[in-house]
């Protein structure tokens, strides 16, 4: 079965500082791997998708996430910490077995940007 | 513009009070699933449906319905509602295979009092 691990459920940074949001998988096959992020009373919104093409995707609003098989994780990262990415985070695994395609997700990583 | 929409975003409800919850897309997608979502658990996949009549249960379906008469449609119907459903609820929908992401409503906040 395969399930997301995500580090730390509440990360606070400054503005301007560097974004780390930590994410592993487990799966026993090749995974396709997703970054949601969900702001204050909204939906999920698709940050970013890895589909075993290139291991680091580039994603919205200046993300980024590198696929690492051998470590069997998939780091969200943004060089500099704006205000308006204050928001939950959410990384997801779906590994193609069978027919259902599931998303399985993390627990989420509240991110807060401090002034 | 592409979406999923579910009705209604908000609804306080009774034990035992059957309620359902709408989803509809208009991506002319093929597969449909309910999540809901709960503090400290993140999103649980409660039904899924491949196609048109062809549902099945995910992780937490007990105390949930759905039908999928419709490519469209995806209801989640509560037959018997209790407390321990109060909830956020998310329908998703996608295209292809699971690659492409899902599309997410915007929720529904269910209480169960």
């Amino acid at each position: 079965a395969q399930s997301v691990t995500q580090l730390g459920s509440h990360v606070s940074v400054s503005e301007g500082a560097l974004v780390l949001l930590r994410c592993n998988y487990s799966s026993s096959v090749p995974p396709y791997l997703f970054w949601y992020v969900q702001y204050p009373n909204q939906g999920l919104q698709l940050l970013l998708k890895y589909t075993s093409a290139a291991t680091l995707v580039k994603g919205i609003n200046g993300f980024e996430a590198e696929f690492k098989k051998s470590e069997t994780s998939f780091h969200l990262t943004k060089p500099s910490a704006h205000m308006r990415d204050a928001a939950e985070y959410f990384c997801a695994v779906s590994d193609g077995g069978g027919s259902n395609y599931k998303l399985t997700f993390g627990k989420g990583t509240l991110l807060t940007v401090n002034p | 513009e592409a979406q999923v929409t579910q009705n209604p975003r908000y609804l306080i409800t009774v034990t035992g009070k059957k309620l359902t919850v709408t989803c509809s897309q208009n991506m002319n997608h093929e597969y449909m699933s309910w999540y809901r979502q709960d503090p400290g658990l993140g999103l649980r996949q409660i039904y899924y449906s491949m196609n048109v009549e062809v549902t099945d249960k995910g992780d937490v379906p007990e105390g949930y319905k759905v039908s999928r008469k419709e490519k469209r449609n995806f209801p989640l119907i509560l037959e018997s509602p209790s407390p321990n459903q109060t909830s956020l609820y998310f329908c998703a929908s996608r295209g292809g295979q699971g690659r492409d992401g899902y599309t997410f409503g915007s929720g529904t906040r269910l209480t169960v009092v």
